[in-house]
């Protein structure tokens, strides 16, 4: 398995401020993804993280509300733009490894 | 219909008996499949992942797939107090490696 680091692990954010999560991966990878934790829901995938492009989103996320850089095999951040009380989430950051999914810790967002 | 379906619980089992999970999907293309373990307050762990169709043991838990029946299910042995979690699967429906997660189901271990 890798070690995964996120930062923030929490945090309380003013309406309409951005925040950017970042992911730290302890080896190289080729995939990794952002995904997001409703209060009392299921993951929902927002984006592929794509190194060295642009990354891949999924129904319902855009770029502007949702920006992410891929710098490298081992880094990425997920940031999350004029934030609402909707948008209070846990955000995760996933990688592939082998043929397994593994997930870090979690940035726990709560909007004010 | 959603592409991958759990019964959300709680699923209540005595301590020391065996849990069993269901999780159907919809897409026939369905190539992998994931049971994640979340306790309140924490992040997915693996338990445990399944590509053919039968069986597949890891100490206390055992995976089944049935890709005719498009449902794969998680049975865990001996229950603890400590399974008290909410069980993710998660199915991986495209290419690329996405993860299409069910709902969940809550354990809830009784001594």
């Amino acid at each position: 398995s890798a070690v995964i680091s996120q930062k923030p692990s929490r945090d309380i954010c003013q309406r309409g401020t951005s925040l950017t999560i970042q992911c730290q991966v302890d080896s190289q990878v080729t995939m990794m993804f952002w995904y997001r934790q409703q209060p009392g829901q299921s993951l929902t995938l927002i984006a592929t993280a794509n190194q060295g492009s642009e990354a891949t989103y999924e129904s319902g996320f855009v770029i502007d509300k949702f920006p992410i850089s891929r710098p490298n095999l081992t880094f990425s951040t997920l940031t999350v733009s004029n934030m609402s009380p909707e948008d209070s989430s846990i955000y995760l950051c996933s990688v592939q490894l082998g043929n397994t999914i593994y997930f870090g810790e979690g940035s726990w967002l709560t909007v004010v | 219909q959603k592409e991958v379906e759990q019964n959300s619980g709680p699923l209540s089992v005595p301590e020391g008996a065996i849990a069993s999970l269901n999780c159907t999907y919809s897409d026939r293309g369905s190539q992998s499949f994931f049971w994640y373990r979340q306790y309140s307050g924490k992040s997915p762990e693996l338990i445990m992942f399944i590509y053919s169709n039968g069986d597949k043991e890891d100490g206390r838990f055992t995976a089944q797939l049935n890709k005719a029946s498009q449902y794969v299910s998680l049975l865990i042995r001996d229950s603890q107090p400590s399974d008290s979690a909410t069980y993710l699967c998660a199915v991986n429906v495209a290419a690329g490696n996405k993860l299409t997660f069910g709902g969940g189901t809550r354990v809830l271990v009784k001594p």
